[in-house]
This record gives C-alpha cells, sequence and structure tokens, in this order.
C-alpha cells in the first residue's frame, strides 16, 4: 500500500524564521504536488513536480523533489504571517495518495 | 477561464435523507474527482470519473454514489445520511492524463451538516 507521510503535522514558528515541511512516500513516483489550504477553504495548487532533481520556488516558498529518496521538502524562508495554512503533497500513483498535511501558524 | 464549481455551498439535511451535490469542472477537463474531508479523518478520497466512466473508487459504504455526464459535469450522491457524514465534500477537475492523475483543480467545496 502506498503511504504518504508528511511532517511534523503541526508546526507553529515565528515571522522571519526558516523551516522545511517533509513529505515521504513508499513507492516510486516521479510525480509529485503540494497544496496549500486555508481555514475552511478549498485546496490551492502551489506546486508541479514533475522529475526527480525537480525544484520550483514561489516567493518564500520552495519545494523540491528527490525520486530516489522518495522525499519531497517544502522549505519557507524568512516566514511572514499570510503563509500560514494547510500543507498537504500528493503523490501521483495513477491516483494522488495525499499526505495527512501539515498546519503551519506563523506568529508575529 | 472559469475555474471548478460546486453547487450547493452549504446544506443542513437530517439523517436518514439523501443529498446530492454537483460540480461543473473546468472546461476541458474531463476527470472529475471527489473527496470528503472532516476534521478527524482527514482528506478521503472518494471515486473519480473519466469520460463518463468510474475510474477509480475510494473505500467508502454503498451509499456514496456517483456519477459523470456527457458535459463532464459530475454529481455525488448519498443516501440514507449518517451523522458521520457531516464534511466538506470537494470536486477536483484535472485533464485526467492516462495513467497519472495529473495536477488537480478543486472547487470551493459543499459544507455538508447532517442533524
Amino acid at each position: 500500500e502506498l503511504k504518504v507521510e508528511q511532517n511534523p503535522l503541526f508546526l507553529s514558528m515565528q515571522e522571519g524564521k526558516n523551516y522545511t515541511i517533509y513529505c515521504n512516500y513508499s513507492t516510486t513516483s516521479d510525480r509529485l504536488y503540494w497544496y496549500r489550504q486555508d481555514p475552511g477553504k478549498s485546496l490551492e495548487s502551489l506546486f508541479v513536480l514533475l522529475s526527480n532533481g525537480a525544484v520550483k520556488q514561489e516567493g518564500r516558498l520552495m519545494a523540491s523533489l528527490d525520486t530516489k529518496a522518495r522525499l519531497s521538502t517544502l522549505h519557507i524562508t524568512a516566514a511572514v504571517h499570510d503563509l500560514s495554512a494547510t500543507y498537504f503533497c500528493a503523490v501521483d500513483n495513477y491516483q494522488l495518495i495525499w499526505g495527512a498535511g501539515t498546519k503551519l501558524i506563523i506568529k508575529p | 477561464k472559469a475555474g471548478v464549481t460546486q453547487t450547493p455551498r452549504y446544506l443542513i439535511k437530517t439523517r436518514g435523507q439523501q443529498v446530492t451535490l454537483s460540480c461543473s469542472p473546468i472546461s476541458g477537463h474531463r476527470s472529475v474527482s471527489w473527496y470528503q474531508q472532516t476534521p478527524g479523518q482527514g482528506l478521503q478520497f472518494l471515486f473519480e470519473y473519466f469520460s463518463e466512466t468510474q475510474r477509480n473508487k475510494g473505500n467508502f459504504p454503498g451509499r456514496f454514489s456517483g456519477r459523470q455526464f456527457s458535459n463532464s459535469r459530475s454529481e455525488m450522491n448519498v443516501s440514507t445520511l449518517e451523522l458521520g457524514d457531516s464534511a466538506l465534500y470537494l470536486c477536483a477537475s484535472g485533464e485526467g492524463v492516462r495513467e497519472r492523475a495529473g495536477e488537480l483543480f478543486f472547487g470551493e467545496g459543499s459544507r455538508l451538516t447532517v442533524l
């Protein structure tokens, strides 16, 4: 059974700090997606990673994919309050297999 | 380009009733997936339709069903509602490339409350 594990599941951090969310998965796949969800809202696509070594950046967020290690990371640089949300990774294995989500709270 | 549209956005039902939710995907997208999201269970896959055929199915009881029409619009139905069916139901639209789920685009969701 394909499993996708995110850690941490909850992260509280101060503005201005850097941190990384990890997404490990248990089978081979070369496609992985990151989504953001604000409280009470739907999911918004952030990054599409389509090959080993893929790196995408948008503002203070950077995502990368290492298919050999079966690991993707979402790095937050100099966090700001507006990035507070729940972040999900999803592995493409014919259907999307989702991580449990990381709830990120950024305090001023 | 219009996004994914779900209706209704909010609804309240009582136990034993049934409910039908509707989803219009992004124009040109042929795949529609449905998810249930609750605080306790997180995001759970219900089913996916592609070109009017159910292509994948999650682990939900038969009370949960769906269909897709020739214009790619999809409906899901929940019969004999239970309290535990209270959730945010999300519809996601995708191109449905063969052998890949592909990037999904989500609607705003239908929030169902069962009393």
